[in-house]
C-alpha cells in the first residue's frame, strides 16, 4: 500500500541551526501539507502546497519556515534558524485532490529536538 | 482558538463494550469531518469520515454520527478491542477542494481493557 515517508525520524539540533525535514508523498497525490504536534498538544496545521506553490499557511509558518518540492517527488520543510519552541513532531501529509476525498494521508513524522 | 474541541482527554472501556468518543466544533463553515487514530511514534491514520450532507456513516465496527444543529459529532466503536487503544483525533475541513486543510482537536486517549 502506498505511503507517505519522512526522513529523518529524529533530528537533534542546536538552537539557531538550519534544519531540513524531507517527505516523499504518495506518488499520484496533488496536495501536500506539513503539520506539527508539540508534545501533549494538538496536531497543528503549518502549510499546504499545491501546483508548486503555497496554498495556505498558518501564523506559525513565519519567515523562518519554507517549503519546496525540488524534484517532483520530495517535499521539504526548512526551518532556517531553529528555536527551542520548534521542538515538535512534524508530520507530512498528502491528498489525491479527487472531489469528495478530503482525507489526508500522513507520514510517521520527524521528531525535531532543539537544544 | 479551538474550532474543534475534544473535551474529554481520555476514555477507558471494557473490551467488547461500546466506546463513544465525542467532538464539538464551532465553525459552521466546516462541512467535512474525519476521525484519525494515532499510535505513539506514528503518524495519524485515517479512520472514517462524514460529509455534512449525511448524519451517519458506518464502516465495520466504526460509526460516525453528525448532529449539525448541535455542531457535534461522535465516533462509536463497537465492540471495542484492546487494539483500539490509541489517541483519536477529530478533524474538520471547510471543503474538499483545493485548500481543504484539516483542523484537529486535541485528541482523546482511548484505553480498552481486556
Amino acid at each position: 500500500e502506498p505511503e507517505v515517508t519522512q526522513t529523518p525520524s529524529h533530528q537533534v539540533t542546536q538552537m539557531g541551526q538550519e534544519v531540513i525535514l524531507r517527505c516523499v508523498p504518495i506518488s499520484n497525490h496533488l496536495y501536500f501539507y506539513w503539520y506539527r504536534q508539540i508534545l501533549g498538544q494538538k496536531v497543528e496545521f503549518l502549510v499546504s502546497f499545491y501546483n508548486n506553490e503555497i496554498s495556505e499557511k498558518s501564523e506559525i509558518f513565519d519567515d523562518q519556515f519554507s517549503v519546496e518540492r525540488p524534484d517532483g517527488s520530495n517535499f521539504t520543510l526548512k526551518i532556517r534558524s531553529t528555536k527551542l519552541e520548534d521542538s515538535a513532531m512534524y508530520f507530512c501529509a498528502s491528498r489525491t485532490g479527487l472531489a469528495g476525498t478530503g482525507e489526508l494521508f500522513f507520514g510517521e513524522g520527524s521528531r525535531l529536538t532543539v537544544l | 482558538d479551538q474550532q474543534v474541541k475534544q473535551n474529554s482527554p481520555s476514555l477507558s472501556v471494557q473490551e467488547g463494550r461500546i466506546s463513544i468518543l465525542n467532538c464539538d466544533y464551532t465553525n459552521s463553515m466546516f462541512d467535512y469531518f474525519l476521525w484519525y487514530k494515532k499510535y505513539p511514534a506514528e503518524g495519524p491514520t485515517f479512520l472514517i469520515s462524514i460529509s455534512s450532507i449525511k448524519d451517519k456513516n458506518e464502516d465495520g465496527r466504526f460509526t460516525v454520527f453528525l448532529n449539525k444543529s448541535a455542531k457535534h459529532l461522535s465516533l462509536h466503536i463497537v465492540p471495542s478491542q484492546p487494539g483500539d487503544s490509541a489517541v483519536y483525533f477529530c478533524a474538520a475541513s471547510k471543503e474538499t477542494g483545493a485548500n481543504s486543510k484539516l483542523t484537529f482537536g486535541k485528541g482523546i486517549t482511548l484505553s480498552v481493557r481486556p
